[in-house]
């Protein structure tokens, strides 16, 4: 069975400046999605980020990053520039590409708090 | 907006009500989710739903009765729950075996058992 860590409850980081997100994961498959989310006090968890564990080059999307080390099995985030509307909970999880096993749904970790100060 | 709507927002309900949690998306997803999220708890996969059939029962207890009419809709019926059945449900909807591979989520059900 495949399983999520994140290692980090809270983290902090002043407004600007950039904070890297931990997580790392066990699975015996080769092929596989990773994914971090976002889920502020709203409760709506929001795509933050996709990386597919066949590509090599990490994925970006503006101002998030992922350091992906698949033989590490660690898939950590960074947020540059860090803005007060990136306060939440940020959840990293695991999706298997052999969709006839778990019909697409997602393992979570257990997410990092992120706190923004002005 | 993610597409997918969450209704209600919130529900209390006693230990002996039956009451339904409604789910619907219109992305044209064919598979949906209900997942638990406790407080200091991973969320848990409790059902899966792909073209309108159940998938996946991750062992969820009796009292929780899913039901999936046609693949926009998914409900949760609840009857004689315990107070540690209080949480957030959320659902969500995706389309495996396509290109698109993340999961979309509603906005959850935030529910305490008295």
């Amino acid at each position: 069975a495949q399983t999520v860590t994140q290692s980090q409850p809270e983290m902090s980081v002043q407004e600007a400046e950039t904070v890297t997100l931990s997580c790392t994961y066990d699975t015996s498959e080769s092929d596989y999605y990773l994914f971090w989310y976002k889920q502020p006090p709203s409760r709506q968890m929001i795509l933050v980020i996709r990386q597919e564990a066949y590509k090599q080059q990490n994925a970006t999307e503006n101002r998030f990053s992922v350091n992906f080390q698949k033989a590490a099995k660690s898939f950590s985030l960074k947020i540059s520039d860090s803005q007060l509307g990136d306060a939440a909970m940020y959840f990293c999880a695991y999706r298997s590409a052999w969709d006839g096993g778990s019909q697409g749904n997602l393992i979570f970790g257990k997410g990092t708090k992120l706190s923004v100060k002005p | 907006e993610t597409g997918v709507t969450q209704t209600p927002r919130h529900l209390v309900m006693g230990m002996t009500n039956k009451k339904s949690l409604k789910c619907e998306q219109h992305l044209g997803h064919n598979a949906m989710y209900w997942y638990k999220q406790s407080a200091k708890k991973p969320l848990e996969l409790m059902f899966v739903y792909n073209f309108k059939e159940q998938t996946e029962n991750n062992s969820v207890p009796s009292r929780f009765s899913p039901e999936c009419p046609n693949s926009s809709h998914l409900f949760l019926h609840l009857h004689t729950l315990q107070p540690e059945d209080s949480a957030l449900y959320l659902c969500a909807s995706s389309a495996p075996g396509t290109e698109n591979t993340e999961a979309f989520f509603g906005q959850g059900t935030r529910l305490t058992v008295v």
